[in-house]
């Protein structure tokens, strides 16, 4: 498996507060993505960060990479009700143009 | 909305049943794959295609999967039979070659065998 041994995991918190998830992966890549999936839908990207990037932001948002130790983790500041998805990190082998999954972190943020 | 289509959202069948799933790419785009969403396994890859050629058929699904493309902006996924273990959700996804740095999926087809 290109990610390490990971079960799906669950977070509870409430609403307005800091969460991060993190995930490790076993073979060298150039890039990390990060997806979001709500209820009933399909994973959306909502942040990617290359190997050249310690840190990534977007609004809310922070990613950051450690090809060093192959681990990349997702941070969300002063998070919404609306937040609650399941966050999987995926990342593609070198020269094979497939994405490959974690198992997801499972969050939910309580109004 | 020009995303990825999937059809139908939901299917049941019974043991030993085909079913085939349906995709619609986003316009333009030349890679489509398949998943299948489980809660144990998680995603798993079933079948890349890049510009209509198979390139990866996701190894352990060989037998009883099959995935085809006969045109760019088209895919169906057939399983055959059916099992019980093969319900999950599958899920279509597309990209630009490229760039796939960034898949569009569809909202999936939830499938129950029974």
């Amino acid at each position: 498996s290109q990610w390490g041994e990971e079960n799906l995991q669950a977070l509870s918190i409430q609403e307005g507060e800091d969460v991060t998830m993190n995930c490790s992966y076993k073979t060298y890549t150039t890039v990390v993505q990060w997806y979001r999936q709500k209820s009933g839908k399909g994973p959306a990207l909502i942040i990617l960060i290359r190997s050249n990037e310690r840190e990534k932001r977007s609004g809310r948002l922070r990613a950051t990479l450690d090809t060093s130790s192959q681990s990349s983790s997702l941070s969300i500041t002063g998070t919404l009700a609306t937040d609650t998805a399941v966050y999987f990190c995926a990342t593609e082998w070198p020269n094979y143009n497939v994405l490959y999954f974690g198992s997801g972190t499972k969050l939910t943020v309580e109004p | 909305d020009a995303g990825v289509t999937q059809t139908p959202r939901h299917e049941v069948a019974e043991k030993g049943q085909t079913i085939i799933l349906k995709c619609e790419p986003v316009s333009g785009h030349n890679d489509l794959f398949w998943y299948r969403q489980t809660k144990i396994q998680g995603l798993e890859l079933l079948s890349y295609f890049r510009s209509k050629s198979l390139m990866e058929d996701g190894g352990a699904f060989k037998d009883r999967f099959k995935a085809e493309m006969l045109n760019s902006s088209f895919s169906t996924l057939k399983i055959q039979p059916t099992e019980p273990k093969d319900s999950a959700v599958y899920l279509c996804a597309s990209s630009f070659m490229d760039t796939n740095e960034r898949l569009f999926f569809g909202h999936g087809t939830k499938l129950s065998v029974l």
